[in-house]
């Protein structure tokens, strides 16, 4: 069954930069994309983009342009999300999901990373 | 503000049918068939309920169902139980640069 498993829960001081690991299982990792969706407490969902092993491409939110970074390794089948020069309000729970850009939807998604911005 | 405007709450009766909107634009909702629709539980991650505005992943009941007309998609639920009490969020592909957006949540409650 596909799974996607992220990394703990983690907490920053302002300005430093954390980075979220979501280990995918269950499916050919190289074949579809990972998208990233981050959720303020109490508030909606945040797209911030999307990065694919396969096409060797990858698309930022123009809110994260310069500060977000998403990459793969195929031989692990993890994705990684760097996000720099954190602050208060970046403080969320970050998920990665499978993207199905045949009409860009999640169809499994991570169990979600909570992350701290603190000083 | 998010770009898809949806109701903050609604709420139904058990057996009752209810019905979430979410209003876009010709760039998102009403330009592409890419809407879809995602439950969330507190504390847990969304689940993919519908898919290309009215398509259902396998194991999703049938209670639920998806629609759309002109800018607005619309997201049904019939014969309401417990279970369904949850946030439900829409998401449209976009022309913009985020490439995704998503609506600001609805809050069904189940009287």
């Amino acid at each position: 069954q596909v799974q996607l498993v992220q990394s703990g829960a983690d907490v920053k001081k302002p300005g430093a930069s954390v980075k979220v690991s979501c280990t995918a299982s269950g499916y050919t990792f190289s074949s579809y994309p990972i998208s990233w969706v981050r959720q303020a407490p109490g508030q909606g969902l945040e797209w911030m983009g999307w990065t694919s092993a396969w096409r060797a491409d990858t698309k930022y939110a123009q809110n994260f342009q310069g500060r977000v970074t998403m990459t793969t390794d195929t031989s692990t089948n993890t994705a990684y999300m760097e996000l720099r020069s954190l602050r208060s309000d970046d403080t969320a729970v970050y998920y990665c999901a499978r993207l199905r850009s045949s009409g860009w939807y999640g169809d499994y998604w991570g169990q979600g990373t909570l992350v701290t911005v603190s000083s | 503000q998010s770009a898809l405007t949806q109701p903050a709450s609604v709420s139904g009766s058990p057996g009752q049918s209810i019905t979430i909107s979410c209003t876009g634009t010709s760039s998102d909702v009403g330009g592409y068939n890419y809407v879809s629709w995602y439950q969330q539980h507190p504390g847990k991650a969304p689940k993919l309920m519908i898919f290309d505005v009215s398509d259902r992943p396998s194991g999703v009941s049938n209670r639920f169902s998806g629609s759309k007309s002109a800018n607005t998609a619309s997201l049904t639920i019939s014969g309401l139980q417990a279970e369904d009490e949850a946030d439900y969020y829409c998401s449209s592909y976009t022309t913009s640069s985020t490439y995704v957006v998503f609506g600001g949540g609805t809050k069904l409650t189940v009287l």
